[in-house]
């Protein structure tokens, strides 16, 4: 049974900073996905990392994925105000298996 | 039109009344998808689909019943609402190969 694990759970960030959130899966899952929610929001959909190695960037973040470590890293760069949100992790194919999520909460 | 159509989106209701939450889809998806999400706990899962006759039990099935009515159908159904049962839902739609899911807006359901 595949398990997602985040972490951290928290985090408060000063704007220019740069941080990743890591996401550990239990068990061997052949693709990767990030979810971005805003509050009250349904969740948009970020990257889909497919094969070990993958790395996927769009703008301040950038996704990557080692299959062998288990582990997918989301890297913020050179953080600002609107990237705070909940960041979710999710193991696959189907049905998707999410972690807790990450409250990113930029500051100025 | 949103690919992922969900209503109602915010309902409050009774304990002990039962209530259907619905989920249409225009991606011609087979396979479809409720989750439930609690602050904290992320979203899990509470029952899935992945074609008409089929229907699979989730992490957190008890209390829950679903329907794929069409292809393009999902219902789940409280049969007997209790206020633990407040939390927001999500339906989700993706094809085999899963290269992406699809989210609906959520209904926010709140048992009193």
């Amino acid at each position: 049974e595949l398990k997602v694990e985040q972490n951290p759970l928290f985090l408060s960030m000063q704007e220019g900073k740069n941080y990743t959130i890591y996401c550990n899966y239990s068990t061997t899952s052949d693709r990767l996905y990030w979810y971005r929610q805003d509050p009250g929001k349904s969740l948009e959909s970020l990257f889909v990392l497919l094969s070990n190695g993958a790395v996927k960037q769009e703008g301040r973040l950038m996704a990557s994925l080692d299959t062998k470590a288990r582990l997918s890293t989301l890297h913020i760069t050179a953080a600002v105000h609107d990237l705070s949100a909940t960041y979710f992790c999710a193991g696959g194919p189907t049905p998707l298996v999410f972690g807790k999520g990450t409250r990113l909460s930029v500051i100025a | 039109d949103a690919d992922v159509t969900q209503t109602p989106r915010n309902r409050i209701t009774k304990t002990g009344k039962r209530i259907m939450l619905e989920c249409s889809q225009t991606k011609g998806h087979d396979r479809m998808y409720w989750y439930r999400q609690d602050p904290g706990l992320g979203l899990r899962l509470i029952y899935y689909s992945f074609d008409v006759k089929d229907i699979n039990k989730g992490e957190i099935s008890d209390g829950y019943s679903v329907s794929r009515q069409a292809q393009a159908k999902f219902s789940l159904s409280l049969e007997s609402a209790i206020p633990n049962q407040t939390a927001l839902y999500f339906c989700a739609t993706s094809d085999w190969r899963a290269t992406e899911a699809f989210f609906g807006q959520g209904t926010r359901l709140t048992v009193v």
